[in-house]
């Protein structure tokens, strides 16, 4: 079975911290993905990447950066914590197909609190 | 941009009834794929079913299936034979054929509570 396992449940974090927020994958996926989940807003994504040191930024990308510098691995990072970015943050990866799009596998999930 | 959307917050269904939950997008694209995931409380997000828009037969995976209509660019999720573990978010997601690195773009969201 694949797994995406996230490096925190539950991270409570004060305004101005820098936050690291990891993801592994252990099927040898190329692509991963980071989203935030809001109530009445669905996922939107943060940032992807579709190859080690490659990323692009996704929908709303602002306060946020990424390092993937092993495929199994891509951190979500931010720089300096706002109240705003409380959130749920979820982490996903899938094959890059040649011909087709394959399944995201998810996380369970970081739920960011920022005093 | 393309967009999903669920028009339905919330929705319930008694145990061993039938449900059925709405989804429409918007594309300019022929080519992509949708899908529809479950986020049960607390637990990590699945994958209930998938449908490649080239396909005319609807998908089904054991008691789930859908409705796929492509010109009017609608696609719901039934659920036949309600049981208490349907109980969950699900989201509906659309992704562009890209050869590659695709991404999701997904609905807000409908609450399924299912009632014993």
């Amino acid at each position: 079975d694949v797994k995406v396992t996230q490096s925190s449940r539950y991270l409570v974090k004060r305004t101005g911290e820098k936050v690291f927020l990891e993801c592994v994958q252990d099927m040898d996926h190329e692509n991963m993905f980071w989203y935030r989940q809001d109530p009445g807003l669905g996922l939107r994504l943060i940032y992807f990447s579709y190859d080690v040191k490659m990323k692009e930024k996704g929908d709303i990308p602002e306060g946020y950066s990424v390092s993937r510098e092993k495929k199994e691995r891509f951190s979500l990072i931010l720089e300096s914590a706002s109240t705003n970015q409380t959130s749920m943050y979820l982490c996903a990866s899938s094959f890059q197909g040649p011909s087709s799009t394959d399944t995201q596998y998810f996380g369970p999930g970081t739920r960011l609190t920022v005093l | 941009a393309q967009t999903v959307t669920q028009s339905q917050p919330e929705m319930s269904v008694q145990e061993a009834e039938t449900v059925t939950l709405s989804c429409t997008y918007d594309t300019s694209e022929s080519d992509y794929y949708l899908f529809w995931y479950k986020q049960p409380p607390s637990r990590q997000m699945i994958l209930v079913i998938r449908q490649e828009a080239y396909k005319q037969q609807n998908a089904t995976e054991n008691r789930f299936s859908v409705n796929f209509q492509k010109a009017a660019k609608s696609f719901s999720l039934k659920i036949s034979d309600s049981q208490l573990g349907d109980a969950a978010m699900y989201f509906c997601a659309y992704s562009p054929y890209q050869g590659g690195s695709e991404k999701l773009v997904f609905g807000k969201g409908t609450k399924l509570t299912v009632n014993p």
